[in-house]
């Protein structure tokens, strides 16, 4: 099964406020994660990424916290605008473990209303 | 500029007739992996390559194949394409394993009829 999951897979939230995407993971081995944005009909793009030795990073209008204890991963997107409707998809990776691509979670659809 | 680009972007193929994608990349990274993209659910990896190094994914079907003629182009072979594998399929690169971003095409769709 899948080692990466979402809670929601919709967030509904208003123009301008801030939203918040959580994302569960069971590997403990994970080193480094991940959150893409796919808008309908593209492919993934790269929003931020944190590293396991960190609890937070922070980017422009996003903050990434990981929480190893919980192995959860949460996005935070502040002032939200009608460009941020998309999935948003979380996404481990474990440097130790050898040659493996990326493995994402379920994907959180966040629906921007004006 | 497109770093990683996919040929086409929509694809129609008949029922059992072999079908092949494209990627090719601009970065120069050693590692391409090829992901399939069902509707409504997250990217599954199919496999990757290392340079020329292979790696297949241990639940990829046999009917989906790859080859990577060189560190720009890498393909993905459908032998027999089922109604099953109408799917969106991404291309995506990164420099090594591990700590780095990947770096996705636009995606292919396919369709098969």
């Amino acid at each position: 099964g899948e080692s990466v999951g979402l809670h929601l897979p919709t967030l509904s939230v208003q123009e301008g406020d801030n939203s918040i995407i959580n994302c569960a993971y069971s590997n403990s081995a994970s080193d480094y994660f991940i959150w893409y944005k796919q808008e309908s009909g593209k492919g993934p793009q790269f929003i931020i990424d944190i590293r396991s030795n960190m609890d937070k990073r922070q980017g422009q209008r996003v903050t990434v916290l990981l929480n190893k204890t919980v192995k959860h991963l949460s996005l935070q997107i502040a002032a939200t605008q009608p460009g941020d409707s998309a999935v948003y998809f979380c996404a481990e990776n474990n440097s130790g473990g050898g040659a493996d691509g990326l493995t994402f979670g379920k994907g959180t659809h966040l629906i921007i209303q004006p | 500029d497109a770093m990683v680009i996919q040929n086409p972007r929509y694809q129609v193929t008949q029922f059992g007739k072999p079908v092949t994608l494209s990627c090719s990349q601009t970065l120069n990274h050693n590692v391409m992996y090829w992901y399939q993209q069902k509707s409504s659910q997250a990217p599954k990896l199919l496999f990757h390559y290392y340079d020329k190094d292979f790696n297949n994914e241990a639940d990829t079907p046999d009917n989906f194949q790859s080859r990577r003629p060189n560190t720009s182009f890498c393909f993905l072979d459908i032998r027999s394409p089922g109604l099953g594998d109408a799917a969106m399929y991404l291309c995506a690169t990164s420099r090594d394993f591990g700590l780095l971003e990947a770096f996705f095409g636009q995606g292919t769709r396919l369709t098969v009829v």
